[in-house]
């Protein structure tokens, strides 16, 4: 069954406009770590934010916060005031703690227009 | 501190050779785990190994084993190569016990003809 899934193969945004990725993910566990990582064309995964399964408020990260709605098992990524450099694939993960595994989902292509 | 980095960057081998990857932890990291990441699609989790034994393992058969040493750099061996391993091979490190803080490399480059 897939573990994380991201319904937006692809996005655009108005420069300095805010935009929202989509992410849904499937556990029974309780206790687990979620991420967001941009991939630009280089290859490289840069670690955006992360929010745990226990924490009460949702993560920030300077432009980034994630939307944890736990009954609903999703973790938006929101970035605002995007800017061209953003333009890339993002991907939305969730770590199972019990079982060490790390399930990453299809991913994201944002596209910035100036 | 230096980051993950990951070697060779570029590779190509033919169907039914055998090939190893190479990555170096960050520097405080004692824990390496690897992915393939199809042209296309998302990482796919390999495994993760820690104290140079493997303690997690995601859907992959026999062939994909690893090694992990004493300074925590790791390996990835893949024996007789089929065509749908070509594909980008991430690894990452992070300190046991933190939560968050995966740093990857830029990956590996495997094309099997």
């Amino acid at each position: 069954a897939q573990k994380i899934t991201q319904t937006q193969p692809g996005m655009f945004v108005q420069e300095k406009e805010a935009v929202t990725l989509d992410c849904t993910y499937d556990t029974s566990d309780q206790s687990y770590g979620l991420f967001w990582y941009k991939q630009p064309s280089s290859g490289e995964m840069i670690f955006l934010i992360y929010q745990g399964s226990y924490d009460e408020q949702n993560a920030t990260e300077g432009r980034y916060s994630l939307n944890f709605q736990k009954a609903r098992k999703s973790a938006n990524l929101v970035i605002s005031a995007s800017q061209l450099g953003d333009s890339a694939m993002y991907f939305c993960a969730m770590r199972q703690y019990n079982f060490n595994k790390f399930y990453f989902g299809s991913g994201t292509k944002l596209n910035v227009k100036p | 501190e230096t980051g993950v980095t990951q070697s060779p960057t570029h590779l190509i081998k033919t169907r039914g050779q055998q090939v190893t990857l190479r990555c170096s932890s960050q520097s405080g990291h004692n824990t390496v785990s690897w992915y393939q990441q199809a042209l296309g699609q998302g990482p796919q989790f390999i495994f993760q190994y820690y104290r140079e034994e493997e303690n997690g393992r995601g859907n992959f058969p026999p062939r994909f084993s690893g090694l992990q040493f004493p300074n925590y750099s790791s390996e990835l061996n893949v024996n007789a190569l089929e065509l749908d391993d070509s594909a980008l091979y991430l690894c990452a490190s992070s300190k046991q016990g933190v939560d968050y803080g995966y740093t990857f490399g830029s990956g590996t480059r495997l094309t099997v003809v």
